[in-house]
């Protein structure tokens, strides 16, 4: 079963309105959460790393004040996409990294972002 | 500069042969490589992971890696039409597990029955 839940999985609103993801990590402490964007036909790209008790690391490029990143316990992790706009629709997929030496992170099942 | 090089494809092969595909990056100190399927609309799920030179086996997947050649590759056997998806190749770079990832742009792979 999935050990990352994600949702909404689909979220339609009106340009200027905000929207909140979360992510949860189900059967693990995830003391690092990641969020990525895809567009149509192109991979994906890291957004942020999502630390736990401490200030988001965003990427080169991503605003940090349109895309508000909350990591408040081990389980938990949101991404609130602020004054949301037509170019902000995409595929917003979170990780949750299992702690030890292999590093591997399992994905929610994302959700698709559609602004009108 | 690209970090993680794939063939964007597709690659298409007949149900039963084996798949090939491919992956380059470019950072010399990365120590974890792992190998994504991705179904449209759908989130990655994990296939592969590889952490030392050479083969590593999960029933039809064989995941190879070479360090000295930065590549890393994935041999699917026995390949269904199920199969057909796209495969992210991702390296955690550095020579420490940050946990960053760096995604390929991904092979899209037919499998023809």
């Amino acid at each position: 079963g999935a050990v990352v839940s994600q949702h909404p999985s689909r979220v339609i609103c009106k340009s200027g309105t905000s929207v909140k993801i979360e992510c949860r990590s189900l059967d693990f402490q995830a003391t690092t959460m990641f969020w990525y964007r895809q567009f149509p036909k192109q991979s994906l790209m890291l957004m942020a790393t999502s630390n736990e008790g401490s200030k988001a690391t965003y990427e080169q490029g991503v605003e940090k004040d349109k895309f508000l990143i909350n990591h408040a316990s081990l389980t938990l992790s949101t991404l609130t996409v602020t004054s949301a706009h037509p170019e902000d629709s995409s595929f917003y997929i979170c990780s949750a990294r299992r702690g030890g030496p292999r590093n591997i992170q399992y994905f929610g099942a994302g959700t698709r972002l559609s602004v009108l | 500069q690209k970090e993680v090089e794939q063939n964007s494809g597709p690659l298409s092969v007949p149900e039963g042969a084996i798949a090939s595909l491919n992956c380059t990056y470019s950072d010399r100190v990365s120590q974890s490589f792992f190998w994504y399927r991705q179904y449209s609309g759908k989130s990655p799920e994990l296939i592969m992971s590889i952490y030392s030179n050479g083969d590593k086996e999960d029933g039809r997947f064989t995941a190879q890696l070479n360090k000295a050649s930065q590549y890393v590759s994935l041999l699917i056997r026995d390949s269904q039409p199920s199969d057909s998806a796209t495969y992210l190749c991702a390296v955690n770079f550095g020579p420490s597990n940050t946990g960053k990832l760096i995604f390929g742009q991904g092979t899209t792979l037919q499998v023809k029955p």
